[in-house]
């Protein structure tokens, strides 16, 4: 198993732009998380699957954040209309049926 | 909601040991969690603890729990300069989401 990858690593972006990113879940990982962490800040959640239903979605996640897990394996996290508060590392994690997140190495997006 | 509240900076000398603290407001926490991130890396799962535990030891990383005083400690014996990173806790209950501190900056000098 090679853990949890992410794509892009990095990703430049002009403001008003729309960006993708994919997370690859260690496979049989039932839950997959997506959390942002800005410098200097713990990572925030940002909404959770379980297989392929979106379970939750944090308050900071507004309209122009989109997540989907198609068959319950890898998921895509889209920003629509990118603004510059959105720059910052965006973490995925995936976990087994207990409760400990195994996370990637993150895609870091700039916004200019 | 939670709170989890973390010194940002913590500095020792190569062979000591480092004690990281955290310090949560939610009682109800079922798992306590202690992550290391390295610099433009993911988070690495270290260590976890139930809440119905006081002490878990894996190798030169000992947990702590002060359920009453709503206390978690990470000890690293024998720190190294591999060691230095950011640690961040994190706490969840029932609904499966951590919530995590700020992180704690060890920095292990020669």
């Amino acid at each position: 198993d090679t853990g949890v990858s992410q794509n892009p690593r990095h990703k430049i972006t002009k403001r008003g732009q729309n960006v993708t990113f994919r997370c690859d879940p260690i496979s049989e990982h039932n839950r997959l998380y997506w959390y942002r962490q800005t410098l200097g800040q713990g990572p925030e959640f940002l909404t959770y699957f379980q297989n392929e239903a979106q379970l939750e979605k944090s308050r900071l996640l507004s309209d122009r954040f989109s997540a989907e897990r198609p068959k319950g394996s890898f998921s895509t996290l889209e920003i629509q209309r990118t603004e510059q508060g959105d720059s910052a590392m965006y973490l995925c994690a995936s976990s087994p049926q207990r409760d400990e997140q195994y996370f990637g190495p993150g895609t870091r997006l700039t916004v200019t | 909601g939670e709170d989890v509240e973390q010194s940002l900076f913590l500095s020792v000398r190569e062979g000591d040991s480092s004690v990281i603290n955290c310090t949560y407001t939610d009682s109800s926490s079922t798992y306590l969690y202690w992550y290391k991130q390295e610099p433009g890396a993911g988070l690495q799962l270290l260590t976890y603890i139930f809440s119905n535990m006081d002490m878990k030891q894996d190798q030169r990383l000992t947990v702590l729990l002060n359920k009453k005083d709503k206390h978690l400690s990470l000890r690293i014996a024998d720190t190294q300069t591999g060691d230095s990173a950011i640690y961040f806790c994190a706490l969840s209950g029932g609904s499966y989401i951590p919530t995590f501190g700020r992180g704690t900056s060890l920095i292990v000098h020669p």
